[in-house]
C-alpha cells in the first residue's frame, strides 16, 4: 500500500539555521509529492510540489525540496530558518491510477520549532 | 486567503445529533475534496466530488455522507455524532480533480462532540 512517513515528528532549530524536514514514501508508482504548511488554527497551504521534470523543486518562502527516487525521499530544505517559518508541515503524496483521482495520502506531521 | 469557504468554523454538538459542514470551492474549480485531521489518525481522505459525481472514497464512515451541488459547493453530513468523531474537517478544491493538481484547503470546521 502507499504511504507516506515523516520523521521526527518535532524539529527544533535556531533562528538562521538550516531547516531539513525529511519525508519518505512508499509506492510501486510514481508519485506526485507536495509539501503544505499549516500555522496554527489555519487551513493548509502549499509550499511546494513535484509532479515531473526538474527533481529539485523551488517553492514560496524559501522552501526547497529535491526528488529522489532511488530513496524515495522528499525532503524539505531551507538555508536559515526565520521565526514565521514555525508552524506545522505535511507531506503528501498522490499516484496516478486508472481512476485518476486526486486523493492526498499525507505523512504524520513535523511541528518545525524555531529559536530565537 | 485560498478563496475556498467553510462554515461554520465551530461546531459544538451532542453525541447521537447530526451535523452538516458547508464547503464552497475557489471560483472555477469542479473538485471538491473532505479530508479529516484528529490528532490519533492525522489527516484522512474522506470523498472527492468532481462536477457533481462522486469520484473517489476513503475512509468515510457509513454514518458520514456527502454531495456536490449544481453550484459547486458542498455539504458533508455527520449523523450519529461520537465523541471520536470530534475532528477538523477540511474541505478543499481543485479545478479537475487531477492527480498532479494543487488542492486549494479552506480554514476547516472545528467540530466538538461532547
Amino acid at each position: 500500500a502507499q504511504s507516506v512517513t515523516q520523521l521526527g515528528s518535532h524539529v527544533s532549530v535556531s533562528e538562521g539555521a538550516l531547516v531539513l524536514l525529511r519525508c519518505n514514501y512508499s509506492s510501486s508508482v510514481p508519485p506526485y509529492l507536495f509539501w503544505y504548511v499549516q500555522y496554527p488554527n489555519q487551513g493548509l497551504q502549499l509550499l511546494l510540489k513535484y509532479t515531473t521534470g526538474a527533481t529539485l523543486v523551488k517553492g514560496i518562502n524559501g522552501f526547497e525540496a529535491e526528488f529522489k527516487k532511488s530513496e524515495t525521499s522528499f525532503h524539505l530544505t531551507k538555508p536559515s530558518a526565520h521565526m514565521s517559518d514555525a508552524a506545522e508541515y505535511f507531506c503528501a503524496v498522490t499516484f496516478d491510477g486508472s481512476s485518476n483521482t486526486g486523493k492526498l495520502i499525507f505523512g504524520q506531521g513535523t511541528t518545525l520549532q524555531v529559536k530565537p | 486567503d485560498s478563496g475556498v469557504t467553510q462554515t461554520p468554523k465551530h461546531l459544538i454538538t451532542a453525541t447521537g445529533q447530526r451535523v452538516t459542514l458547508r464547503c464552497s470551492p475557489r471560483s472555477g474549480d469542479l473538485s471538491v475534496y473532505w479530508y479529516q485531521q484528529s490528532l490519533d489518525q492525522g489527516l484522512q481522505f474522506l470523498i472527492q466530488y468532481y462536477n457533481g459525481e462522486e469520484r473517489a472514497k476513503g475512509n468515510i464512515l457509513e454514518r458520514f455522507s456527502a454531495q456536490q451541488f449544481p453550484d459547486l459547493h458542498s455539504e458533508l453530513n455527520l449523523s450519529s455524532l461520537e465523541l471520536g468523531d470530534s475532528a477538523l474537517y477540511f474541505c478543499a478544491s481543485s479545478v479537475l480533480g487531477r492527480v498532479s493538481e494543487t488542492q486549494y484547503f479552506g480554514p476547516g470546521t472545528r467540530l466538538l462532540v461532547l
